[in-house]
């Protein structure tokens, strides 16, 4: 069975500062990807990033940079110099290499940037 | 890119009807459909898999009843709510995963339901 935790449920930061949002997950396959996604409050679900378990390259796209630890089944995400705009749930989820597999998604962290 | 284009995007409804939700892939042949509900502050949870042509697959404790699922063509699957009652209240999200070379998922835009 394949399971995502996000153990934060609620951050909230000042504008400027940087926050990580933690994901660590479970699976048996050896082969499988990692997403993160952001949902505004419209609900729509923006995607972020996909990773896939033989790419432990950490990534960086302005802002935004992700910390892939095959070794402690972590995927964290860090925004830094945060700002209004990126205040969001924002969900962790896996799926394996299944040709229409399913994602499973982690409990979401709730990002608050205040001014 | 792909889009799954999702309608309504905002229902109410009174209790007992039914409300039809739509999703359509506009540039891409969706042979899976998933289809999630979102409690206020919750995560997405899985209901059920739809595929073209056949039955629908619910997850366990997913009422296959009251969640009626048709994928009748390769861009069009739906979900129907019948019988709603004011629990059913929610936000559901359609997802079409790509192809093996993108392992990646389109989503629509979700639909608010509210039963009063």
């Amino acid at each position: 069975a394949q399971k995502v935790t996000q153990a934060q449920t609620e951050i909230s930061v000042v504008e400027k500062e940087d926050v990580t949002l933690d994901c660590v997950y479970e699976t048996r396959d050896t082969t499988y990807y990692l997403f993160w996604y952001k949902q505004p409050p419209s609900g729509e679900l923006v995607f972020l990033i996909r990773r896939n378990s033989f790419d432990e390259q950490n990534e960086i796209s302005g802002r935004y940079s992700w910390n892939f630890q095959k070794s402690t089944s972590s995927f964290n995400f860090t925004i830094t110099a945060s700002q209004v705009v990126d205040s969001a749930v924002y969900f962790c989820a896996l799926r394996n290499t299944g040709t229409a597999s399913k994602l499973t998604f982690g409990t979401g962290t709730r990002l608050q940037v205040t001014l | 890119g792909a889009v799954v284009s999702q309608h309504p995007s905002r229902v109410i409804c009174k209790s007992g009807t039914s409300v039809k939700i739509e999703c359509r892939s506009l540039d891409f042949q969706a042979t899976t459909m998933f289809w999630y509900r979102q409690f206020p502050k919750q995560s997405l949870m899985l209901m059920a898999t739809s595929n073209e042509g056949s039955k629908a697959t619910y997850e366990q404790g997913v009422e296959k009843d009251k969640f009626l699922i048709n994928h009748a063509s390769l861009t069009l699957s739906t979900l129907t709510v019948t019988s709603a009652h004011p629990e059913d209240s929610s936000f559901y999200i359609c997802s079409a995963p790509r192809t093996a070379a993108n392992y990646g998922y389109t989503f629509g835009s979700g639909t608010r339901l509210t039963v009063v």
